[in-house]
């Protein structure tokens, strides 16, 4: 496909269980961003992925969240022991730098720990 | 610290009438970028506009403008004629760091365009 894709689109989780949420950015992009937009807020930064390497895992709240990008294409963002402040939708973005003027977002994962 | 600041909750505008949503942003690097996108409903995230901060004059796409002033650090959204489509929320959002890219985000404007 030409944009970024996600999936699931959709996930409800048990508290307490582990999710993880992929993301396949446009072709040739280096630059993959992971952010989380909780209900009715503004998007919040997760981490950062040059090729396979994350140069910034700054935004990531806890360290039950981990991400990894292999083939310097699709990532992967896991949540363990999900609680239900994990509640959200987990939007993916891809630029063909991190100095690139426009940055593609994906159609997101909504995720729901009951 | 950087931020970025939307002061409009939401926000009527008739149609095929113009309306300028506000954003103002703080940092103190020389060197950022600033960005506006549209998400409509079905949650996606659409590009609008984008404008350097060295960039002489004011980013146009379309309908689309964006009001620099930089003395006053403010980038607003100007859009022209809308239309009923234009209905969504808009966030505001500032490269943040000069070596990784990421986007802070302001809290988002909720347009609602009336015919």
């Amino acid at each position: 496909g030409a944009g970024v894709s996600q999936s699931p689109s959709n996930k409800v989780t048990e508290k307490g269980k582990d999710v993880e949420l992929r993301c396949d950015p446009i072709s040739g992009h280096t630059a993959l961003y992971w952010y989380r937009q909780s209900l009715g807020q503004g998007l919040e930064f997760l981490i950062y992925f040059q090729g396979n390497s994350a140069p910034d895992k700054s935004g990531l709240p806890s360290d039950r969240f981990s991400a990894e990008r292999t083939g310097g294409s699709v990532s992967t963002l896991t949540i363990q022991r999900t609680q239900q402040e994990d509640s959200a939708v987990y939007l993916c973005a891809s630029g063909p730098s991190w100095a690139d003027n426009e940055q593609f977002f994906g159609p997101g994962t909504r995720l729901t720990v009951l | 610290a950087q931020k970025i600041t939307q002061t409009q909750p939401g926000m009527f505008v008739q149609e095929k009438e113009a309306v300028t949503l506000d954003c103002t942003y703080d940092t103190s690097d020389p060197s950022y970028g600033l960005f506006w996108y549209k998400q409509p409903s079905s949650g996606e995230m659409i590009f609008l506009i984008y404008q350097g901060s060295y960039d002489q004059q004011n980013a146009t796409e379309g309908r689309y403008s964006l009001n620099f002033q930089k003395a006053r650090k403010s980038a607003n959204l100007v859009i022209s004629a809308s239309q009923l489509g234009d209905s969504a929320m808009y966030f505001c959002a500032m490269r943040a760091s000069s070596n990784t890219g990421k986007l802070i985000f302001g809290q988002g404007t909720t347009l609602q365009v009336k015919p």
